[in-house]
């Protein structure tokens, strides 16, 4: 199973939206609504932003927001702040013997 | 609230075992799975392989199939991760994590270095 693609970098200035995509196949991101996004800050261990697509864990900042549509899946980091420079990655759900599969992970520069 | 302590960082000589443990507090410990993950050194996260707290069935990543085992104990509220015949390239930081469509709560991450 391969891991789910993300684009390497994306960057953005403070106050500024930016938007990460996590693209796979109708067995995993298309064909089920179980997709999770983590940020990872340097030596720290990832933190769940978004999960079921959609959804926000209670004390994630309403700046975050989760989407799919067809086989992608996307994160929304609006008004961005410094604090938001990350290593973020999507984890989905496959049919295939793998059950789960990460993505490429992206990390975001703020300018 | 939710804690999941792992223990402390491993050396191991190439050939090797390493087992990892993960306390869980804060919640009913069967209500929850746990999955495995690591993350080699500025590389992105592996998803090892999942347990049910409830009644210890397992789902390993192909890659480890044969060299992993996942294991939990409710009477300590612990959930271990061995991994079998070390190389070189097992160099990461391995975490656990609760739940297994998600993961709302992670370990704090094991370091595990794999030398000779």
């Amino acid at each position: 199973q391969s891991a789910l693609t993300q684009p390497a970098s994306v960057s953005g200035s403070p106050g500024q939206s930016i938007t990460i995509s996590c693209t796979g196949t109708s067995s995993d991101v298309g064909g089920y609504n179980y997709v999770s996004w983590y940020q990872q800050h340097p030596g720290k261990a990832p933190k769940l932003m978004i999960y079921d697509v959609i959804n926000r864990p209670s004390g994630v900042s309403n700046r975050f927001s989760g989407s799919k549509s067809g086989n992608t899946a996307s994160l929304t980091i609006s008004g961005l702040q410094a604090e938001d420079e990350a290593d973020y990655y999507c984890y989905s759900y496959t049919s295939s013997t793998t059950l789960v599969v990460f993505g490429t992970g992206t990390k975001v520069t703020v300018l | 609230q939710v804690q999941l302590v792992q223990s402390g960082p491993e050396v191991k000589k190439p050939g090797a075992s390493v087992k990892v443990s993960c306390k869980a507090s804060g919640y009913t410990f069967t209500s929850y799975g746990f999955s495995w993950v690591r993350q080699a050194p500025g590389q992105g996260l592996q998803w090892m392989g999942w347990i049910s707290s409830y009644n210890n069935n397992t789902k390993y990543a192909e890659k480890f199939q044969g060299r992993v085992t996942m294991t939990t104990d409710t009477s300590t509220s612990t959930a271990y991760m061995e991994l079998r015949s070390l190389r070189s390239d097992d160099t990461a930081v391995y975490y656990c994590g609760r739940g297994k469509w998600y993961i709302d709560n992670w370990g704090q991450g094991t370091l595990v270095t794999v030398s000779s």
